[in-house]
């Protein structure tokens, strides 16, 4: 069975640019999330769904970071426009709609210059 | 505040070497709690996790953790390391009224001498 899959898996952009990030969930599973991981640091949620409804949003940066559920699987995020800040990598995550357990993709390392 | 402190930012130990790493969390309740192991330009994978029941969880690649209400601990352990153990590991919680929403300790680097 196939992973939760992400692309690209580097990025690299200068600032001001837009970027999206593609996340294909493991199948059936209804929950998807976004995480943010800083050099150094634990990842931090952006933005969890639950089928097309995002249901935490909370600690998405609204006024540049956009994310969107089409159909309740794939999903996408973006930033518009990026900063050198946001260099980061974007952990895509899913999970059986009740489950706990989270599965994660590789990442899409990003570098803003 | 809440949140998961893991107090050692890198641990090196010797291959065939015991191996414990910290996890404290400050929480009125107790929470879910997790283990997670990034290798170099890899997601994250389970090790194991703690809900209820017995305080001393198993989990794969011969880890184990134990949960300690008392300290607000659960500690990460493996008897004997394996040079492939060398990665970051995570420790995670997740609330009961946060539910879906894990957050991480900043993560500990182990390095494995041969």
């Amino acid at each position: 069975e196939a992973g939760v899959v992400q692309s690209p898996r580097y990025k690299i952009i200068e600032k001001k640019q837009p970027v999206a990030f593609w996340c294909n969930p493991i199948s059936g599973h209804n929950t998807l999330y976004w995480y943010l991981q800083n050099l150094g640091q634990g990842p931090e949620l952006l933005i969890r769904y639950e089928n097309e409804e995002a249901v935490d949003d909370s600690q998405l940066p609204k006024d540049r970071f956009s994310a969107e559920r089409l159909k309740g699987v794939d999903s996408t995020l973006k930033i518009q426009p990026a900063e050198l800040g946001d260099s980061a990598v974007y952990l895509c995550a899913s999970s059986l709609v009740g489950d706990t357990e989270a599965f994660f993709g590789q990442g899409t390392r990003l570098t803003v210059v | 505040a809440q949140s998961v402190t893991q107090p050692d930012i890198h641990i090196t130990v010797s291959e065939g070497a015991s191996l414990e790493l910290r996890c404290n969390y400050s929480y009125g309740a107790t929470p879910y709690l997790f283990w997670y192991v990034q290798s170099p330009g890899q997601g994250l994978q389970l090790l194991l996790k703690y809900f209820s029941g017995d305080t001393l969880v198993q989990g794969i690649k011969g880890f184990e953790a134990e949960f300690k209400r008392s300290q607000s601990s659960f500690n990460l352990r493996k008897p004997s390391v394996h040079w492939s153990d060398a990665a970051e590991y995570f420790c995670a919680v997740v609330l009961g009224t946060s539910y879906g929403k894990l957050t991480f300790g900043q993560g500990t680097i182990l390095t494995v001498h041969p």
